[in-house]
């Protein structure tokens, strides 16, 4: 099945540095989700981005599909920006229905 | 407002109980999910629903059981079977309305055998 994986494992930050985060996947998909999971273990999800560019306030992620890679950027970083990032890929998969794979997540901190 | 809620926040269960987490959506989204994690890991999916009354196992179901009753509600059991339960639950919904594919999820349910 399709791997998702994701580096760095880990990283930290002081507060105000930029940060890229990149996640490979090993075959194609046709949805690419971007999320961060909170100290408490709430997932937000951040982007929906299965090609191109968006932006949202200091995020912003790009995915290049055909090269089956996405960036997620962290821009002037927030001691709230700490957590775990995950990326995960859909598609139609074997037996028939939609899901989405995981990676193992970035585990960022940030420090004042 | 709207979302997905999960109870209960924390369970603790004895070994050889079945156990019943609940998951409840006002979004008025078709397909619910319920994930597994365990410390330092991804997510991985137990369970799977489309539509009311039709389910899916997902890549590790043996041990867990589901309903889909009513649209709202997605509820995972946690039988005696599941020889490893102790792990962070997370329930799932899914929004496609494009141009959008995105799953939504709750505050999940810590389980602990003791």
């Amino acid at each position: 099945g399709i791997q998702v994986e994701q580096s760095p494992p880990d990283l930290i930050l002081q507060e105000g540095a930029n940060s890229t985060l990149r996640c490979n996947f090993s075959d194609s998909v046709n949805n690419l989700q971007w999320f961060h999971q909170n100290p408490w273990g709430q997932l937000i999800n951040l982007f929906y981005i299965p090609s191109g560019t968006k932006q949202n306030g200091r995020l912003s992620a790009t995915t290049v599909a055909t090269e089956r890679y996405s960036l997620l950027y962290i821009s002037s970083s927030q001691t709230t920006d700490s957590g775990v990032y995950f990326c995960a890929g859909g598609g139609m998969f074997s037996g028939g229905y939609n899901k989405l794979i995981f990676g193992a997540g970035t585990r960022l901190a940030v420090h004042p | 407002d709207g979302g997905i809620t999960q109870s209960p926040k924390y369970l603790f269960r004895k070994e050889g109980q079945n156990v019943t987490l609940s998951c409840e959506q006002n979004l008025n989204h078709d397909a619910m999910y319920w994930y597994r994690q365990d410390p330092g890991q991804g997510l991985r999916l137990i369970y799977y629903s489309q539509i009311v009354n039709d389910f899916q196992k997902g890549d590790i179901a043996e041990g867990y059981s589901v309903s889909r009753e009513k649209k709202e509600s997605f509820p995972l059991t946690v039988t005696s079977a599941q020889k490893n339960p102790t792990a962070f639950y997370l329930c799932a919904s899914r929004n496609r309305d494009f141009p959008t594919d995105t799953q939504y999820f709750g505050p999940g349910t810590r389980l602990t055998v003791l």
